[in-house]
């Protein structure tokens, strides 16, 4: 069974840009959560949605979305990139809410 | 709000050495307890969970213990060994166990020499 799959694995891109990040979860997993994880402020949770719905979102400004598609695989979009924003995303799928998370190797940020 | 608290790193073992890394949180309510392990280049891996006060997590020779009353979950390891390094967090979810957004504490890192 194929584990979590995020593309693409490593990203640059210039302040200003927009960028958009692909999960794709276990297959038969509905859940799908993103983390951000940087080495100042550590592993912090981003949203988490559940068959097409966002169930939970995490202290991030409005320049992060996301979304769930009916396949169950998921986007996150960060708008208007900042320095700030280079960072490790995570995403983690489980069959739903509070079962065993399994988590992707990550997408690595840069911005430049 | 919730909050996970880690020793920091890095810890530093001789092989078969014994390992304790600390964590204690702050939660309204009955959180559930976690370590995750995270490997060089790798997402996290849960490593073992405890869902109430008293439980024992364990798992690949790894243990930790719900206290409420310490509001603490340590994590031990008899006997490590090389193959253990790597980056490990405490966590706690919150909702209930409606949700899967844990609260992560910031990482500890276990160097293991030979």
């Amino acid at each position: 069974k194929a584990g979590v799959t995020q593309t693409p694995r490593y990203l640059i891109k210039t302040r200003g840009q927009q960028v958009t990040l692909s999960c794709s979860p276990i297959s038969g997993h509905r859940s799908v959560s993103w983390y951000q994880q940087t080495p100042g402020q550590g592993l912090q949770f981003l949203f988490e949605y559940f068959s097409e719905t966002q169930r939970n979102k995490g202290n991030f400004p409005g320049r992060f979305s996301g979304r769930q598609f009916s396949n169950s695989r998921s986007e996150m979009n960060v708008s208007t990139l900042e320095l700030g924003d280079s960072a490790l995303y995570l995403c983690a799928s489980s069959t739903g809410p509070s079962e065993k998370l399994f988590f992707g190797s990550g997408t690595q940020l840069s911005v430049l | 709000g919730n909050s996970v608290t880690q020793m920091e790193g890095p810890v530093t073992l001789s092989e078969e050495a014994f390992l304790t890394i600390n964590c204690t949180y702050t939660a309204t309510g009955y959180p559930s307890l976690f370590w995750y392990v995270q490997y060089p280049g790798e997402g996290l891996q849960l490593l073992l969970k405890a869902t109430k006060a008293d439980d024992k997590g364990s798992n690949k020779g790894f243990e930790a213990t719900y206290r409420k009353e310490t509001t603490s979950f340590h994590l031990e390891k008899g006997s490590v060994q090389v193959s253990d390094s790597a980056v490990y967090f405490c966590a706690l979810s919150e909702g209930g166990g409606a949700t899967n957004k844990l609260i992560f504490g910031t990482g500890t890192l276990l160097a293991v020499q030979p």
